[in-house]
């Protein structure tokens, strides 16, 4: 089955600083890449989602970038705010079996 | 439109009681889920449905069970709670599986005694 590895596992950057999050998926089926924000005491909701037909996805001060050859997708976040503090999940799915989800990463912006 | 709801919020149980935790959606999503959530493992799916009648095993789906009687609801069962299940709970659907985005409901805290 497929597994979704992700780092690094916590991420301190100063307020107005990038941070990116990478993660890399084993089965070259995946076709659906997903980033979710969970921020303390909530659910998982959807940031942004990137297809295997392209190569980046921008939504404002997030980007998502995918490399298929390699297997690897990232998370990019420009301009990073207080409120960007959170936990973020990657996920990879085939589009036909489960959705599977990466270990998260655990934002902390600093003021 | 509540979207996904689950109940209860909270849930203290002694090891070998068994439990439903409640799942409702109102999007009328074909694809239901149930995910744990524990430190440091991310979210791992434990059952999953495509559609009412059918339902399939995720990748924990030890001492639970599920079924889908209807579209609307997916109920999450423990036959015999034990520690190892004190987790948080999560319920989420989505339009079909795997290529759209995925709901969650607000989640159960789960404590095995």
């Amino acid at each position: 089955g497929e597994n979704v590895e992700q780092h690094p596992s916590t991420l301190s950057v100063q307020e107005g600083d990038s941070a990116v999050i990478k993660c890399t998926y084993s089965d070259s089926a995946s076709n659906y890449f997903p980033w979710y924000k969970q921020e303390l005491g909530k659910r998982p909701q959807l940031i942004i989602d990137i297809r295997s037909n392209v190569g980046e996805k921008k939504d404002q001060r997030i980007a998502v970038t995918l490399n298929k050859t390699a297997k690897h997708f990232s998370l990019h976040i420009t301009e990073t705010q207080p409120e960007d503090s959170a936990v973020y999940f990657c996920a990879a799915s085939d589009g036909y079996q489960k959705v599977t989800f990466g270990t998260g990463t655990k934002l902390q912006v600093i003021p | 439109n509540a979207g996904v709801t689950q109940t209860p919020k909270f849930q203290v149980l002694k090891t070998g009681q068994s439990m439903t935790l409640q799942c409702a959606q109102d999007m009328n999503h074909e694809y239901m889920s149930w995910y744990r959530q524990d430190p440091g493992m991310g979210l791992r799916l434990i059952h999953y449905s495509v559609g009412a009648g059918i339902t399939d095993q995720g990748e924990v789906p030890n001492g639970y069970n599920v079924s889908r009687s209807t579209t609307e609801d997916f109920p999450l069962r423990l036959l015999s709670a034990a520690p190892s299940q004190t987790s948080v709970y999560f319920c989420a659907s989505s339009y079909s599986r795997g290529v759209y985005e995925q709901y969650f409901g607000p989640g159960t805290r789960l404590t095995v005694t």
